[in-house]
């Protein structure tokens, strides 16, 4: 089975700061890669993804790195906001198979 | 114009009543999923429908049965709720060749 974990279960920045947040997962046969953001009482939301056939996508101030060779994912956040503040979850898949695992979750509290 | 919709929003119930949780979805989507969010914020797949067909159905107790009336509905029904079924369900859509999920807002449920 899939296993994907966080390295950090919480993480504390200031606001302005560069966050980062890390997974890793252990399925090599996973090719997709997405992060949510869960707000206190809201389901996830999409935040950015990328396949395996990319190290490195860009958004809107965030960034989500992907290591194939250690199974691991980032995602950074510029300047970060205190509406930043949330849970940040990364999941995988694989091609076909419409059945994403997600990881423990990583608790990002911003300080103004 | 909510995209994907669940009701209610909070349940609170005694431990062996049977309840019914509403999930749609105007997305267009012919992919839906129940996912269960414990109280570590794990979120793990419990079943997944695509054009009304069951194709995921991970190790969950028999006392859940999903429903699909049609494309846009998935509905869940949880008998003889016990203890341990108190947790939040999100609904969650995608287009069965995309591993995109959209999530609803959840459903608190609290047996008592």
């Amino acid at each position: 089975g899939e296993s994907v974990g966080l390295h950090l279960p919480t993480l504390s920045v200031q606001e302005g700061d560069n966050s980062i947040i890390n997974c890793a997962y252990s399925n090599s046969a996973s090719d997709y890669f997405i992060w949510y953001k869960q707000e206190s009482g809201k389901g996830p939301q999409f935040i950015i993804d990328i396949r395996s056939n990319m190290d490195k996508r860009q958004g809107q101030r965030v960034t989500v790195l992907l290591n194939k060779t250690v199974k691991h994912l980032s995602l950074q956040i510029a300047a970060t906001q205190p509406g930043d503040s949330a849970v940040y979850f990364c999941a995988t898949d694989q091609t076909g198979a419409n059945n994403l695992f997600f990881g423990t979750g990583t608790r990002l509290t911003v300080i103004p | 114009d909510t995209a994907v919709s669940q009701t209610p929003k909070y349940l609170v119930t005694q431990m062996g009543n049977d309840k019914s949780i509403k999930c749609e979805q105007n997305l267009g989507h012919d992919t839906m999923y129940w996912y269960k969010q414990d109280s570590k914020k794990f979120l793990k797949i419990m079943f997944s429908y695509n054009n009304k067909e069951l194709i995921i159905n991970e190790t969950v107790p028999n006392r859940f049965s999903p429903k699909s009336p049609d494309k846009a509905h998935l509905n869940l029904h949880i008998n003889s709720l016990e203890l341990g079924d108190s947790a939040v369900y999100f609904c969650a859509s995608s287009r069965w060749t995309e591993e995109l999920q959209f999530f609803g807002p959840g459903t608190r449920l609290t047996v008592l």
